[in-house]
């Protein structure tokens, strides 16, 4: 079974900053990365499809790159509406599996 | 705008059977090529994939428990169904159901709100 590895486990930034989530794939995954946020009582929601696409509706300040089995989550500039759970989800024609997950929190 | 909603018991005794129910309404169950997936999340704890069911009624579970999971589909009544047996307080999460792209597009669009299921006696 394919392993997602995501770090940091949690992370504190200001207003402003730029924010980077890694997601680390046990075997090649190609581009089958997502990435999701969750707030708090609240259901996941797509930001990030096959590695780089932006869901229809999301910010541009949320982007995502990488292939193979290194990939990055980024927020540009850090928004008070960014505080959540931020987490990565690899597919195959089988299976789908989640990072352990980042919470982001506003320092 | 497809909308999810799951249904079903809050509290469940360890060792029975959880059952659960997704409503999908705004669309057919049946239209286009996807999957319907059912995800759990333990309080305080990350997002864990079950399993997922195409309207063919083909099934695929995530391996470690596959041994204690059914999912059915009823395409008259547009809704997805869980099933896990011979539960423990270690099932005790919030149960989502999602729409799932399937192959080529395994990401999850539409998401339930969710349902709290304790396993206590």
């Amino acid at each position: 079974d394919i392993q997602m590895t995501q770090s940091p486990s949690s992370l504190s930034a200001s207003v402003g900053d730029r924010v980077t989530i890694t997601c680390q794939a046990s075997q090649d995954i190609s581009n089958y990365l997502n990435w999701y946020q969750q707030k708090p009582g609240k259901a996941p929601k797509l930001l990030i499809y096959d590695a780089s696409n932006l869901e229809t509706g999301v910010p541009s300040r949320f982007s995502g790159s990488g292939s193979g089995t290194d990939f990055t989550f980024t927020i540009s500039s850090l928004q008070p509406e960014d505080i959540a759970t931020y987490y990565c989800q690899q597919y195959d024609n089988l299976r789908r599996t989640f990072g352990q997950g980042t919470k982001v929190e506003i320092k | 705008q497809v909308q999810l909603q799951e249904s079903g018991p809050g509290l469940v005794k360890p060792s029975q059977t959880l059952s659960l129910t997704c409503t999908v309404s705004g669309g057919s169950i049946s239209s286009g090529s996807y999957y319907w997936s059912w995800i759990r999340q333990p309080a305080g704890k990350g997002l864990e994939w079950i399993g997922r069911i195409y309207t063919s009624g083909s099934t695929n579970y995530n391996p470690s428990l596959k041994s204690r999971v059914t999912i059915s589909v009823d395409t008259s009544k547009n809704q997805f169904s869980l099933k896990l047996s011979s539960v423990t307080a270690a099932d005790t999460a919030v149960y989502y159901c999602a729409r799932d792209g399937g192959y080529s597009s395994g990401w999850f669009d539409y998401w339930g709100q969710g349902t709290l299921v304790t396993v206590s006696s």
